[in-house]
């Protein structure tokens, strides 16, 4: 079993729809919780950071983490075709520098 | 400000020649990260520098792959020997050294023919 899993999708969606991305996780010692966003052929771009549980909103964009279950979940209210991209889970044990364990990442389409 | 920039954007090479991928990365972030993304998969950790030394090696897949940096700025990741598994997208972070929030650069997309 991974350390984290992702559903790769890919995932197609009308616009203006909500999209709910999700991971699970099996290392419990993981308290960081990442979602990158990566356009075809460019480098993956921050777009939420979290620490333990709880939901955090930034504009359209929720992340949610639920420890108990190692379950994390994004939230994209009013889709936007500008938002179809691949979209990957990273989280890491400690908040210093160290390496991030990411899923596979979800592909998602946004349909105008 | 300036991203992080790698070089060059794409490479192929003919298997058993060695190739050098460069990452320069944001300025004052004196943690780098070397990351393979191979197709279908996620990104994997190959190597971490804090400053000049790397504390973490543990995801370099075997002993042709190695990495140095100079001067706690530019890094080089070295594949020698290439293999056509190797083809991959070669992406490289920074981050601040008490932070985890990692910024990429565009990535080298490196093909083995």
């Amino acid at each position: 079993q991974k350390e984290v899993e992702q559903d790769p999708g890919p995932l197609s969606v009308p616009e203006g729809a909500i999209v709910s991305l999700n991971c699970t996780y099996s290392n419990s010692a993981f308290q960081y919780f990442m979602w990158y966003r990566q356009y075809s052929r460019k480098g993956p771009e921050l777009l939420m950071y979290t620490y333990s549980s709880g939901n955090k909103e930034d504009g359209r964009f929720t992340a949610q983490v639920d420890k108990s279950s190692k379950y994390i979940s994004l939230f994209i209210r009013d889709s936007q075709p500008s938002d179809s991209a691949t979209y990957l889970c990273a989280m890491s044990a400690r908040g210093g520098s160290e390496k991030l364990v990411f899923g596979k990442g979800t592909k998602l389409t946004v349909n105008p | 400000g300036a991203g992080v920039s790698q070089s060059p954007s794409n490479k192929v090479t003919e298997k058993g020649k060695d190739v050098e991928l460069r990452c320069d990365p944001i300025s004052g972030h004196t943690a780098l990260y070397w990351y393979r993304q191979s197709l279908g998969q996620g990104l994997e950790f190959l190597i971490y520098f804090q400053g000049n030394s790397a504390p973490d090696k543990s995801g370099l897949p075997s002993d042709r792959f190695s990495a140095e940096r100079t001067g706690g700025s530019v890094s080089t990741l070295t594949i020698q020997r290439t293999q056509q598994e190797d083809s991959a997208v070669y992406l490289c972070a920074s981050s601040l050294p008490t932070s985890n929030e990692q910024f990429f650069g565009p990535g080298t997309r490196l093909t083995v023919l």
